[in-house]
């Protein structure tokens, strides 16, 4: 079954750790997106890729990395947690003039 | 200016009643027009997908696009409490689409 996928869905962390947040898609979809997503807010664009070894910043000033070597996996990682990073992350793909398909989201948590 | 504007609510209604959901946008370049629905915990749905002006209609979900007011909308007929959840307005352009512009999203809820 076509989906895409994030791990984990809730993570619990102490500041300054690393993180990486997983999102992997089995659509075959070349362009892909993470968002953040406080409650009652507009997502937030934060890095996307159109392809393999293709990574542009979004919108929102992050000192989140990510990275595509693979088609279907498009990893986050935040080098050192701040309770600031708390929030929903959210992962998305899509097709050519299609609308996304989204993750169920990893809710992080900076203690 | 925001690309994409929305009227968080929260928007309580009963069962069977007719529900309008709003969106103004800013750029007129704006071709494509969705709506996504989100359940509590849960990443959002791609609901309606409307590409340039019109209306466009699925079940009880009609989406209207308004190009001249920068205005699209959703309606929901007889409105269900499986409903109930928050419903996020997006615009996006260009000729293979890629990135999407969100509104804050409006919380329905429609009770029994």
């Amino acid at each position: 079954e076509a989906d895409i996928y994030q791990t984990p869905r809730y993570l619990v962390i102490g500041t300054g750790k690393k993180i990486t947040l997983e999102c992997s898609q089995t659509m075959g979809h070349d362009k892909m997106y993470w968002y953040q997503q406080d409650p009652g807010m507009e997502l937030h664009l934060i890095h996307y890729s159109y392809g393999v070894n293709s990574t542009e910043k979004g919108d929102l000033s992050s000192e989140s990395t990510v990275s595509r070597i693979r088609t279907e996996h498009f990893p986050l990682t935040l080098e050192s947690a701040r309770p600031s990073h708390t929030s929903q992350y959210l992962c998305a793909s899509s097709d050519l003039g299609m609308g996304y398909t989204f993750g169920s989201g990893t809710r992080l948590t900076v203690v | 200016q925001k690309e994409v504007e929305q009227d968080p609510g929260p928007l309580s209604v009963p069962e069977g009643a007719i529900v309008s959901l709003n969106c103004t946008y800013s750029n007129s370049a704006f071709q494509y027009f969705m709506w996504y629905r989100q359940y509590s915990r849960k990443g959002p749905e791609l609901l309606m997908y409307t590409y340039s002006s019109g209306n466009k209609e699925d079940g009880r979900f009609t989406a209207q696009v308004d190009k001249s007011s920068k205005y699209i909308s959703l309606f929901i007929r007889d409105s269900q409490p499986s409903d109930s959840a928050t419903y996020l307005c997006a615009i996006g352009r260009g000729s293979t689409l890629g990135r999407l512009y969100f509104g804050r999203g409006t919380q329905l809820t429609v009770w029994p």
